[in-house]
């Protein structure tokens, strides 16, 4: 299946600063897909990212806060911008897996504390 | 909109028993239904792709079932070990196409030693 690499594996950061996520693939994939996962909670997809185009954004989630970067067909960004301890979450990157069946691949994850 | 639901949300148990997570889901035009792990912390592992077509699939000591009609499925852990434990996640589709997934909110699991 599918491997994806994503950094950092964790960050504390300042509130106010902004911090970027990335996330490279080790096959071609059309789209990549930015999940959050706060505190206690489940996974809620933040977009989905597809090469050549803009972002899509769930309800919710706007491109000032979280750009996204989609430079070619196995690696992507998210950037968290002027964060809050609100922010402080788990960000993960994931994939749609032919080799799984189109099942979902996923990165192992950024844990992100904002202080 | 799709929406999942895991029954129940914590369970605790002792090492060796048997035992049934729960999913369901309000929209049974999915092609796919996946069960994850996520140890705390941690990123997602895959356990389990049940396709649309399929009824049940087997790993190891895990069994996951699917009825599309009823809109459930169950993830079955056989002989649990102190190395089960760990937050239990179903996930579907979202909608047409490669849309990501929908999760429920996961059972998180503890088997005593």
């Amino acid at each position: 299946s599918a491997v994806i690499s994503q950094k950092p594996s964790r960050d504390i950061c300042q509130r106010g600063t902004s911090l970027t996520i990335q996330c490279q693939v080790d096959s071609q994939v059309t789209m990549m897909f930015w999940y959050r996962q706060q505190p206690g909670q489940s996974l809620t997809l933040i977009a989905t990212a597809n090469q050549g185009s803009e972002a899509t954004y769930e309800s919710g989630f706007v491109i000032d806060k979280f750009p996204i970067s989609r430079p070619n067909l196995t690696f992507s960004t998210l950037t968290v911008s002027n964060m809050s301890p609100e922010d402080s979450s788990i960000y993960l990157c994931s994939v749609e897996d032919p080799a799984l069946g189109y099942g979902y691949t996923f990165g192992s994850g950024t844990r992100l504390t904002v202080v | 909109k799709q929406e999942v639901t895991q029954i129940p949300a914590a369970l605790s148990v002792p090492e060796g028993e048997n035992l049934v997570l729960n999913c369901s889901f309000t929209d049974s035009a999915i092609y796919n239904l996946q069960w994850f792990r996520q140890d705390p912390g941690k990123g997602l592992t895959s356990l389990l792709l049940i396709q649309s077509s399929q009824r049940e699939q087997t790993s190891g000591r895990l069994n996951a079932s699917l009825d599309k009609s009823s809109g459930r499925s169950t993830l079955y852990i056989a002989a649990s070990q102190p190395g089960d434990s760990a937050t239990y996640l179903c996930a579907v589709p979202s909608g047409g196409g490669a849309d990501g997934l929908t999760f429920g909110k996961g059972t998180h699991l503890i088997i005593q030693p």
